[in-house]
């Protein structure tokens, strides 16, 4: 049981490039949330996801954010044309059918 | 909208001493979460209190659910310096889809 997998661990990013982060959930878990921690800040809802398709993505900034969970392969949380301010750590999490969350290492990206 | 609040956010304690954090919740819930989060690492889960009256124990570490009143309590016995770490408690929302929403942290600090 490996847990929630995200990679990279350590992403730099220039401004204006793109930034992909990599989330599989929990082997036998079916729904997958992002969510932003800024520094010395709680986490913040991003999004949730369901295999092929977005349940809610209210906690989404309306432009350059993405997400995706295919039928195949890891979720993709996906920031185009990235900024100073997205600098931040990115936790995704899983969850199944026993009201439980497992997050995962998260992906610290920093803008530069 | 949801809110979560914890209370206090900073808290400096001796070793040996008991505390309480609170968490105040806006909107019925019957699933609340407390989780640790040492500084540069992901969330390791503490307690999940799923009913009106609910309290777990682990070692010197205690949380209660008063869902009537909305509010949750970890409370810290004979602490120690390892529990040092910022806390967070997250409640469990279905209102279109299930997500967590959390609390701002509470920074503990434990000195000898």
């Amino acid at each position: 049981n490996a847990g929630v997998m995200q990679n990279p661990r350590h992403l730099v990013r220039r401004r204006g490039q793109e930034a992909r982060l990599r989330c599989s959930p929990m082997k036998g878990h079916s729904h997958v949330y992002w969510y932003r921690q800024l520094p010395e800040e709680g986490l913040k809802f991003m999004v949730y996801l369901q295999k092929e398709n977005i349940i809610d993505e209210s906690g989404m900034p309306k432009e350059r954010f993405s997400a995706e969970f295919p039928k195949e392969g890891p979720s993709i949380l996906r920031i185009q044309q990235v900024v100073r301010g997205d600098s931040a750590a990115y936790f995704c999490a899983s969850s199944g059918a026993n009201y439980g969350y497992t997050f995962g290492s998260g992906t610290r990206l920093t803008v530069v | 909208e949801l809110k979560v609040e914890q209370n206090p956010l900073f808290l400096s304690m001796q070793e040996g001493k008991n505390y309480t954090i609170y968490c105040n919740y806006s909107t019925t819930s019957d699933r609340l979460y407390w989780y640790r989060q040492d500084p540069g690492k992901s969330l390791e889960s503490l307690f999940v209190l799923l009913s009106n009256g609910a309290v777990k124990q682990e070692g010197r570490l205690m949380a209660s659910l008063d869902t009537k009143a909305r509010l949750s309590t970890l409370h810290i016995t004979a602490a120690v310096h390892d529990l040092s770490a910022t806390y967070f408690c997250a409640v469990d929302i279905t209102q279109g889809a299930q997500k967590l929403v959390f609390g701002q942290g509470t920074r503990l600090t434990i000195n000898p």
